[in-house]
């Protein structure tokens, strides 16, 4: 299996300063047809996981443009560019290029 | 309204089986499948398996092969995550997801498996 490796685990910010994520796969998530299957999830407390990112940089509808996405091949990153309140939480990657899915371990961030 | 709507927590004893619904609204069913994911207490998340809802096909994670048996009813768009012989580790909030984009999830289910 593809082993996702997110860092760092625990990430205190301060309220309107920016903030990154790293998720290094095991192993390249380019597929067969091009394209790089590497989501990112936030998971609010009390919430489901919510899609942020897909196939690396795609935001999705009504996500904040304070998110973004980038990398390729085995090195991605989340930045979020300036954090608010609500942005609390822990975020994931995930690939799907590879069978079976796999997560990082997830990523907590919290506000100083 | 595109939703998964799943059922309630439930409370079970080591050895017990669950069974947990995913009812889907508001798209085409049978267009997309249908993965579970499960998040224990103080864990990150798991992708249990997958079933497509148009055929039917499954794929486990191998840890829970023998265990676990997910089912669709395309008649009411709901799909079913069955576990058996309940471990105390097997406790967590299991989710629903629209397979393959992981772009819609359910609310999810607390399972407890408690003595």
């Amino acid at each position: 299996d593809v082993v996702m490796t997110q860092s760092p685990l625990s990430l205190p910010v301060t309220l309107g300063q920016p903030a990154s994520i790293s998720c290094r796969s095991s192993q390249s998530l380019v597929h067969s047809d091009g394209n790089t299957y590497l989501n990112w999830f936030q998971q609010r407390p009390g919430q489901s996981p919510r899609r942020l990112i897909y196939k690396v940089s795609n935001r999705d509808s009504g996500v904040p443009d304070r998110f973004s996405g980038s990398g390729s091949g085995t090195d991605f990153t989340l930045k979020i560019s300036r954090v608010e309140a609500e942005d609390v939480g822990i975020y994931y990657c995930m690939q799907r290029t590879h069978w079976p899915p796999t997560f990082g371990q997830g990523t907590k961030v919290e506000i100083k | 309204q595109v939703q998964l709507v799943q059922s309630g927590a439930e409370v079970k004893k080591p050895g017990a089986s669950v069974k947990v619904s995913c009812k889907a609204s508001g798209y085409m069913f049978t267009n997309y499948g249908i993965s579970w994911v499960r998040r224990a207490p103080g864990q990150g998340l798991e992708w249990m398996g997958w079933i497509s809802a148009y055929n039917g096909d499954t794929n486990y994670v191998q840890k829970l092969q023998g265990r676990v048996t997910m089912t669709t009813d395309t008649s009411t768009s709901t799909a079913y995550m069955e576990l058996r012989s309940l471990r105390s580790d097997d406790t967590a909030v299991y989710y629903c997801a629209r397979d393959p984009e992981f772009d819609l999830w359910g609310r999810g289910t607390l399972v407890t498996v408690s003595s």
